[in-house]
């Protein structure tokens, strides 16, 4: 089974800034995928990255930029530029890789992210 | 393109009362799922459906039944509902060209 923690249920940043949110995760797999989904207000769960465990390149999307720690199974989010459409809850997230995963993502508890002007 | 669609949106119910809610999916993705978002707890999967015709249990799969007749809709049912399931459902279905999951809206549910 796997399990994802993340240790920061709230966070602030000033806007314009760059702000990292923590996660953890545990798994017996070989492959497996780690996500970072967004839930602004709207409740709307929005996918902001993904990364493939067997690629050593961190992932990147325009602001968003993920550290990849395999060996010690972390798995932290950094936003660059805050901007104050970024505050949301952040959840991260886990799945295997194929077999009979069949796509089933584990939760975090989630990161409350708040930007300030 | 809708992508995934929930109905209803909201929702009212008193203990006991059951209730349907509907997913549908307009990608011809073979996967979908069901997710309970409570407090604190992230979201934890109820049920999942690997094609038509076929459903599995999640984490949390207690009090709910599903169904996957056709391969655009997965229904999650209710049949006595318990405030113990007051809880935002989120339902997904998964693949496309990045292998992720796509979430409907959501829909907020109160047993009172």
């Amino acid at each position: 089974a796997q399990t994802v923690t993340q240790s920061q249920p709230e966070m602030s940043v000033q806007e314009a800034e760059t702000v990292t949110l923590s996660c953890t995760y545990d798994t017996s797999e070989s492959n497996y995928y780690l996500f970072w989904y967004k839930q602004p207000p709207s409740r709307q769960m929005i996918l902001v990255i993904r990364q493939e465990a067997y690629k050593q390149q961190n992932a990147t999307e325009n602001r968003f930029s993920v550290n990849f720690q395999k060996a010690a199974k972390s798995f932290s989010l950094k936003i660059s530029d805050s901007q104050l459409g970024d505050t949301a809850m952040y959840f991260c997230a886990s799945s295997n890789a194929g077999g009979t995963s069949y796509g089933k993502l584990t939760f975090g508890q989630g990161t409350i992210l708040t930007v300030h002007p | 393109n809708a992508g995934v669609t929930q109905t209803p949106k909201f929702r009212v119910l008193k203990t006991g009362q059951s209730m349907t809610l509907l997913c549908a999916q307009d990608m011809n993705h073979e996967y979908m799922y069901w997710y309970r978002q409570d407090p604190g707890m992230g979201l934890r999967l109820i049920h999942y459906s690997v094609g038509e015709g076929t459903t599995a249990k999640g984490e949390v799969p207690d009090g709910y039944n599903v169904s996957r007749l056709k391969k655009q809709n997965f229904l999650l049912g209710l049949e006595s509902a318990a405030p113990s399931q007051t809880s935002v459902y989120f339902c997904a279905s998964y693949g496309g060209a990045i292998d992720t999951q796509y979430f409907g809206p959501g829909t907020r549910l109160t047993v009172l």
